[in-house]
Order: C-alpha cells, then sequence, then structure tokens
C-alpha cells in the first residue's frame, strides 16, 4: 500500500530564507508524486508534480522539489520565502493503476516579516 | 471562468437532516472525486468516478450517496446527518484516474456545520 509522511505539521521561516518542507513516501511501484498548495478558505492548487525522467522538479512560484529514489523522499524547497507563501502544504502519492492519490497530513508553512 | 465548482460554500443544517453538495467541472475530465477535509486539515478520499461509474468507495458509510448524472457532475448526498460529519468537503476532478493523469483540480469546498 502506498503512503506518505509529512515531517512537521508546522514549519516556520523567515522571509528571505530558504523553505524546505519534508516528504517520504512508501510505494512498492513507481511512485507519481504531487505538491499541492492550500491557501486559506480555498481549495488545493498543484504547485509540481514528479511522474518519469528528471529527478529534479521545478513548480509555480518558484519551489522545485527533488525525487531521491534511494531515500524515499520528495522535498519540496524553495530558495527565498515570502509573505504569501504562507499556507498549508500538501505532499501526494499516486497509484499508477488506479483512481487513488493519497495525502500527506499536510504542512503548515509560517513566515516571519 | 471556474474549473471546477461546488454549490453551496457553506451548508449549516441539523442532526438528522438530508443535505446535497453539487460539484461540476468544465475541464472535460473523466475522473472526478469526493473528498472530506477535517479541522486537523487532513484530507481523505471518499468517492471517485470514473466517466459516471463508481471507482473507489473509500468505506464511507452508506448515508453518503454520491450520484453522477454526467461526466462533468458529481453530487453528494448526504442523509441523517451527524456531528461527525462536519467538515470541508471539496470536490475535484482529473483528466484520468491512473498516475501521471492524476493531476487533480479541486473547488473552493463546502464547510458544513451540523449542530
Amino acid at each position: 500500500a502506498q503512503s506518505v509522511t509529512q515531517l512537521g505539521s508546522h514549519v516556520s521561516v523567515s522571509e528571505g530564507a530558504l523553505v524546505l518542507l519534508r516528504c517520504n513516501y512508501s510505494s512498492s511501484v513507481p511512485p507519481y508524486l504531487f505538491w499541492y498548495v492550500q491557501y486559506p478558505n480555498q481549495g488545493l492548487q498543484l504547485l509540481l508534480k514528479y511522474t518519469t525522467g528528471a529527478t529534479l522538479v521545478k513548480g509555480i512560484n518558484g519551489f522545485e522539489a527533488e525525487f531521491k529514489k534511494s531515500e524515499t523522499s520528495f522535498h519540496l524547497t524553495k530558495p527565498s520565502a515570502h509573505m504569501s507563501d504562507a499556507a498549508e502544504y500538501f505532499c501526494a502519492v499516486s497509484d499508477p493503476g488506479g483512481f487513488k492519490t493519497i495525502f500527506g497530513a499536510g504542512t503548515r508553512l509560517f513566515v516571519k516579516a | 471562468d471556474t474549473a471546477v465548482s461546488q454549490t453551496p460554500k457553506y451548508l449549516v443544517t441539523q442532526m438528522g437532516n438530508d443535505k446535497s453538495i453539487k460539484c461540476e467541472q468544465n475541464l472535460g475530465h473523466d475522473t472526478m472525486y469526493w473528498y472530506k477535509q477535517d479541522s486537523k486539515k487532513f484530507l481523505k478520499i471518499m468517492f471517485s468516478y470514473n466517466n459516471k461509474e463508481l471507482i473507489i468507495n473509500e468505506t464511507v458509510p452508506n448515508r453518503f450517496s454520491p450520484k453522477s448524472p454526467d461526466k462533468a457532475h458529481l453530487n453528494l448526498h448526504i442523509n441523517s446527518l451527524e456531528l461527525g460529519d462536519s467538515a470541508v468537503y471539496f470536490c475535484a476532478s482529473s483528466l484520468a484516474g491512473g498516475g501521471p493523469y492524476n493531476e487533480q483540480f479541486f473547488g473552493p469546498g463546502t464547510r458544513l456545520t451540523v449542530l
């Protein structure tokens, strides 16, 4: 069975600092991995996705993530945090053959001025 | 032009009542979903539909009955509402169900409060 673990339910950074949100996955088949962002009182929107090919994936708003098979990780980074990045971030893994996406518990990112 | 829309946005009702939430997508997607997000932001899939056919029912009580009249619509009817049903319900759609096609587009959510 597939699963996703996000390390840290809350992360706080200063504006301009590096953002690092951690995600580890478990999958018996090559995974398809996603990061979504949820702003307050909104639905989720896709930040980026890993399917196959290049292990460093670039997304919207300056975010990127690196797929590391040996570490079963898919951490999300952004070099310089902006106040507008404050939101809830979800890592997710998709079943290749089915119709199910498993979401992590989410990490709330706080950005301090 | 809204891609995935849900109505209503807020729903406040008494225990024991029956209510419905409607969802429509204009993306031409084949697959639609219902998710429940609890107060701790945990997101759990409830149902997924592909071309109007139920594919996944994640051990949801049978008080919850989804209906897909066509590929663009997936409605959720809830009977005999309970306090524990209070949550935000999200509708989503994707091009198809599997793997890389499972990038999902979410609606704005319906906040259900059961008193």
